[in-house]
């Protein structure tokens, strides 16, 4: 039961343009969620985060919407940069389990064409 | 540099022999998870601790995998007996716990390929 998806496997896109990246999630219960990239043989590093009583939070290029009627949230990048090429995670908690504890969903790996 | 710190990297291994990996939380950190990522299902937790006690193991195979805290700088992760269907990344992951933003801070990771 994949309770947080990403139904991109891959994205690719051209440098200076924006990137899109969608995740949709089941668990009504989750009130955080959070991106995550990952580099090849590396670990995921955190990239933005948002709580569920905001519908968006901006940091430089990225940002994340949060729809909470429609259980989707997505992240924009703008504009895309070559090293922004990676896979990028959604992740998501819920209070009732602790707010540490991350559903995580299978990822979308984001190729920016120079 | 406050970083997790996993061990091995890597780890090539013969179907049936144990494997434990290894993994040193950031100082200060309270909580300790161990991922598993794979294909199908992302990054998929296995288990789970906070100050060293076991939280949730439920993403976890009892049979031949099992997760401890020996201390507060130390999880283990180990494998007996290992099956193929155990190749995979394993990651370690730990955070500053219920004061914190649910920010997790992740190691490297460790391959291992189980033949």
């Amino acid at each position: 039961d994949q309770q947080v998806k990403q139904n991109s496997p891959s994205l690719s896109v051209q440098e200076g343009r924006i990137s899109i990246l969608n995740c949709d999630y089941t668990n009504s219960m989750f009130d955080y969620f959070l991106w995550y990239k990952k580099y090849p043989a590396e670990g995921p590093t955190f990239l933005i985060s948002i709580s569920s009583i905001k519908d968006k939070n901006e940091d430089g290029r990225f940002t994340v919407f949060l729809n909470k009627s429609a259980k989707h949230l997505s992240l924009h990048i703008v504009p895309s940069q070559p090293g922004d090429s990676a896979v990028y995670f959604c992740a998501a908690s819920d209070p009732a389990k602790g707010n540490e504890k991350l559903t995580f969903g299978t990822g979308t790996r984001l190729t920016i064409i120079p | 540099d406050a970083r997790v710190t996993q061990t091995p990297r890597d780890k090539v291994t013969e179907m049936g022999q144990e494997v434990t990996m290894r993994c040193q939380p950031i100082l200060g950190h309270n909580t300790v998870f161990w991922y598993r990522q794979t294909m199908m299902q992302g990054l998929e937790l296995l288990a789970y601790f906070r100050n060293r006690a076991p939280l949730d193991d439920s993403g976890m195979p009892k049979d031949r995998f099992s997760a401890e805290m020996p201390d507060a700088t130390l999880a283990t992760l180990k494998i007996q007996p290992s099956e193929p269907r155990d190749s995979a990344v394993y990651f370690c992951a730990s955070g500053p716990g219920l004061a914190g933003t649910g920010e997790l801070f992740f190691g490297e990771g460790s391959r291992l390929t189980v033949l």
